[in-house]
């Protein structure tokens, strides 16, 4: 079965550290994506990438740096983890226009 | 900029009732349109999706039509099931910009026995 699957489902980290979220897919997306999830604010998007070594900001990319070395990998760091950032991180990947994505069961990070 | 706005929740519904979740939208150009379901503890799953106008995505039993004249895409089941509580989630496809997503905030379902 084809999966897109994210390293951990619950992650508590202090204020200050650097966090990586990792993200691995199986079905040769090219596009890979970050989002994370509020109560009310449904998925904004973080940072995307559509090729190895590419990627550009999503529309909430403050404090965070993204990674995709290889096809399969797509890693979200937050440089100095804040509180503010505690959510529910979900990775995607997708082939492109019009094409539907496909989603990891997601990561709840808190920041303490 | 594009945008997508539903009806929010909770919704709350008796097994076999009637279900609609609205959703507008506001679009540069002719973006495609999906609905997402999330259950509960996991990712998103793809529910269903219409990429021109009048087209109907159909799936599970639940269906929406791409009307262009109305801005929407409302989501609609004849008869609802325990199973299907979740929480629902538009989507559009922004013009233009590859694959990226703009969704809507989410409404959750509730159905009763």
């Amino acid at each position: 079965d084809v999966k897109v699957t994210q390293s951990s489902r619950y992650l508590v980290k202090r204020t200050g550290e650097k966090v990586f979220l990792e993200c691995v897919q199986d079905m040769d997306h090219e596009n890979m994506f970050w989002y994370r999830q509020d109560p009310g604010l449904g998925l904004r998007l973080i940072y995307f990438s559509y090729d190895v070594k590419m990627k550009e900001k999503g529309d909430i990319p403050e404090g965070y740096s993204v990674s995709r070395e290889k096809k399969e990998r797509f890693s979200l760091i937050l440089e100095s983890a804040s509180t503010n950032q505690t959510s529910m991180y979900l990775c995607a990947g997708g082939w492109g226009v019009n094409q539907p994505q496909h989603f990891g069961d997601g990561t709840r990070l808190s920041i303490l | 900029g594009d945008s997508v706005t539903q009806m929010e929740g909770p919704v709350t519904l008796s097994e076999e009732a009637f279900l609609t979740i609205n959703c507008t939208y506001t679009a540069t150009g002719y973006p495609s349109l999906f609905w997402y379901v999330q259950y509960p503890g996991e990712g998103l799953q793809l529910l269903l999706k219409a990429t021109k106008a009048d087209d109907k995505g159909s799936n599970k039993g639940f269906e929406a039509t791409y009307r262009k004249e109305t801005t929407s895409f409302h989501l609609e089941k004849g008869s609802v099931q325990v199973s299907d509580s979740a929480v629902y989630f538009c989507a559009l496809n922004r013009y233009n910009q590859g694959g990226k997503l703009i969704f809507g905030q989410g409404t959750e379902l509730s159905v009763k026995p």
